[in-house]
């Protein structure tokens, strides 16, 4: 069955430490995007990338890293300079062929840093 | 100011009835879409529908439809016969644009809570 994979499901990490945070699609989608959600504040997009070896900032992309370097992947690290890491972590892809096509999402990585 | 707003932190609804979840945009762009998505406790994101700017028809699908008001910019989500599997977190999503690889920006969502 095609989809997108984020793993893994929880992250512990070490306030300091980066993470990287995977996405991977099988849907032969062409766009990926990286979003962040907190309680309350709904979903806040972070990077997202139209093809491969090119991606963009979102609205809170500081203390963010991405790299896109195959059509599948789409990683996103978490730097010790994100000054509020812990949240919950969604990529999503799409075909990008119309304006009426939505946003696939993956399940998500919930990240905890103490 | 924010693009899209959802006045309702949350809503109680009883097994079988409609509800409705409000969703006010805010854009300049002639061309944009707008989508909604079911969050489940379990995390994920499910797309339920989506409605363009020019269409004249309100969008629907299956128990859903959307209540699309362009003049007042709002689009809210109409669910019909409520079920228990209905209870999540519901998010309106607008596409600003032609283009398909555009963001989608979120409103902060409505819990929808459905009783027996």
């Amino acid at each position: 069955d095609g989809g997108i994979t984020q793993s893994p499901k929880y992250l512990f990490r070490k306030e300091g430490q980066n993470v990287t945070l995977s996405c991977e699609q099988n849907l032969n989608h062409d766009a990926m995007y990286w979003y962040r959600q907190d309680p309350g504040q709904g979903l806040r997009l972070i990077y997202y990338s139209q093809i491969v070896n090119d991606f963009q900032k979102g609205d809170i992309a500081e203390g963010y890293s991405v790299s896109r370097e195959k059509k599948e992947s789409f990683p996103l690290t978490v730097t010790s300079a994100q000054k509020n890491p812990t949240a919950f972590y969604l990529c999503a892809s799409s075909t990008g062929t119309g304006e009426n096509s939505p946003l696939h999402f993956g399940n998500g990585t919930r990240l905890t840093v103490t | 100011a924010q693009k899209i707003t959802q006045t309702q932190p949350g809503m109680f609804v009883q097994e079988k009835e409609a509800v409705t979840l409000d969703c006010t945009y805010d854009t300049s762009d002639q061309s944009y879409g707008l989508f909604w998505y079911k969050q489940p406790s379990s995390g994920e994101m499910i797309f339920l529908i989506y409605q363009g700017s020019y269409d004249e028809q309100n969008a629907t699908e299956g128990r859903y439809s959307l209540n699309f008001q362009k003049a007042r910019k709002s689009a809210n989500l109409v669910i019909s016969a409520s079920q228990l599997g209905d209870s999540a977190m519901y998010f309106c999503a607008m596409r600003e644009g032609r283009s398909g690889y555009s963001t989608l920006t979120f409103g902060k969502g409505t819990m929808l809570l459905v009783s027996p």
